[in-house]
């Protein structure tokens, strides 16, 4: 066990609908990041926040939004849900605001199918 | 931005035998980069990184990385493969100034063969 939770493990969901992935990270980590994992594209950095402010952005379509919250735990909100969106979306957390020379524990990931 | 390239999908060794998966890197100034390794059904675990100094640096379950800052590689290596060490293994790298992420490669899949 990482210390990093994500719920769901597994969700799978139609098109057009909207699901929400939650992470709580590391006891003491104030740094979230959420990153996608789809077979042709490899691991995709989306977006990054530090003690509930948004802090990098990467390649994060406009129909995802996340934020964090005063306990630290975040949500990824994916909304009109497309069949590409299905994939496996992992949290990572790490104590300090900026990835630099910190190594990022890894969730064990949401996996998303959209049918 | 930086970035990374892993030549190869898949990598297959024979158990016993050494094994070597590629990595080659962009990113402007001195690079951080990190070997994760992510398990079947599991979250990517650390393997090792460099920041600076000793060009050969050792990481957790034997393995062992090179940083060679005139050809931009980090190539992962170890000296004897285990049937145990058939994963999937990603290279990363960031930068020491900026908001900047870490990047990921896409990937190699290693297989030993017993």
């Amino acid at each position: 066990d990482s210390g990093v939770t994500q719920t769901p493990k597994h969700l799978i969901t139609a098109t057009g609908q909207r699901v929400t992935l939650r992470c709580s990270p590391r006891s003491g980590d104030l740094s979230v990041y959420w990153y996608q994992q789809s077979l042709d594209q490899g691991l995709q950095f989306l977006i990054q926040y530090y003690n509930g402010e948004e802090r990098a952005k990467g390649n994060i379509l406009e129909r995802f939004s996340a934020q964090q919250f005063p306990d630290l735990h975040s949500e990824l909100n994916l909304s009109s849900l497309e069949l590409g969106d299905s994939a496996l979306y992992f949290c990572a957390s790490s104590v300090v605001g900026f990835a630099g020379a910190n190594v990022l524990t890894f969730g064990a990931g949401s996996r998303l199918t959209v049918l | 931005a930086q970035s990374v390239a892993q030549p190869e999908d898949q990598v297959n060794v024979a158990e016993g035998n050494p094994l070597t998966v590629k990595c080659t890197y962009s990113v402007s100034g001195n690079p951080y980069l990190f070997w994760y390794v992510q398990y079947p059904n599991r979250g990517l675990q650390f393997l090792l990184k460099y920041i600076t100094g000793d060009n050969l640096v050792k990481g957790s379950y034997g393995f062992e990385a090179e940083f060679n800052k005139s050809q931009t590689s980090f190539h992962l290596k170890k000296p004897s493969a285990l049937v145990s060490d058939s994963a999937l293994y990603f290279c990363a790298v960031s930068a020491p100034s900026g908001n900047t992420p870490l990047v990921f490669g896409k990937g190699t899949r290693l297989s030993v063969i017993a």
